[in-house]
């Protein structure tokens, strides 16, 4: 099982939105709308910001949204704060009924 | 409110046999569509996922690894037990257990334990 591929950075300026991809195969991301996207920073356990593709959990701001087409997920961060500057992983359900992380993205605030 | 805390040794030598326990509270793992995950991290490297346990003891396991590891679960003690062996120095790591909740948020871990450093070296 094969790794979801993610941009290894990407970068915005407070107030800018920028998005994250996260691309699988139809055995995984284009098969489930079991996609997660978990936020982690330096020294922290990840957090849990979006679940099944598009769902905010109680308590993460609205400008956290997710969506998917075909084999690739995405994470939208709209309106970027500094405290948003992490790491960003992807997760989804496999046919092998496993679960797959993507590598990770780093995300600067400029 | 859920809580989950990992423990077990920080250090281990190469071939030997991993063992860890992950202590939750706030939740029962025999609730219907209950489960603990297990998930690691090498220093400065990407999360892996590693095995699930459900609350009707079914079982995942990550396939590159999972004839090294097995998954067990304590439901008086409110533990999970993670064994893994053969470990290699590759195999250094932050261990995380964590939450998952079918009806609440799909298959997806919330929230984490801190993590515990477990190192593999002789």
């Amino acid at each position: 099982q094969s790794a979801l591929t993610q941009p290894a950075s990407v970068s915005g300026s407070p107030g800018q939105s920028i998005t994250i991809s996260c691309t699988g195969t139809s055995s995984d991301v284009g098969g489930y709308n079991y996609v997660s996207w978990y936020q982690q920073h330096p020294g922290k356990a990840p957090k849990l910001m979006i679940y099944e593709v598009s769902n905010r959990p109680s308590g993460v701001p609205d400008r956290f949204s997710g969506s998917k087409s075909g084999n690739t997920a995405s994470l939208t961060i709209s309106g970027l704060q500094a405290e948003d500057e992490a790491d960003y992983y992807c997760s989804s359900y496999t046919s092998s009924s496993a679960v797959v992380f993507g590598g990770g993205t780093k995300l600067t605030v400029l | 409110q859920i809580t989950l805390k990992e423990s077990g040794p920080t250090l281990v030598k190469p071939t030997q046999t991993l063992t860890l326990t992950c202590t939750f509270s706030g939740f029962s793992l025999s609730t219907s569509g209950v489960g603990v995950g297990w998930i690691r991290q090498p220093p400065g490297k990407a999360l892996e996922w590693l095995a699930l346990i459900y609350w009707n003891d079914d079982k995942r396991y990550s396939p590159s690894l999972k004839s090294r590891l097995t998954i067990t679960k304590d439901t008086s003690k409110n533990q999970v037990v993670l064994t893994m062996t053969n470990m290699d120095p590759v195999d250094t790591a932050t261990y995380y257990c964590a939450h998952s909740e079918i009806a609440v948020a799909g298959i997806s871990f919330d929230p984490w334990g801190q993590g515990t450093l477990v190192t593999v070296s002789s």
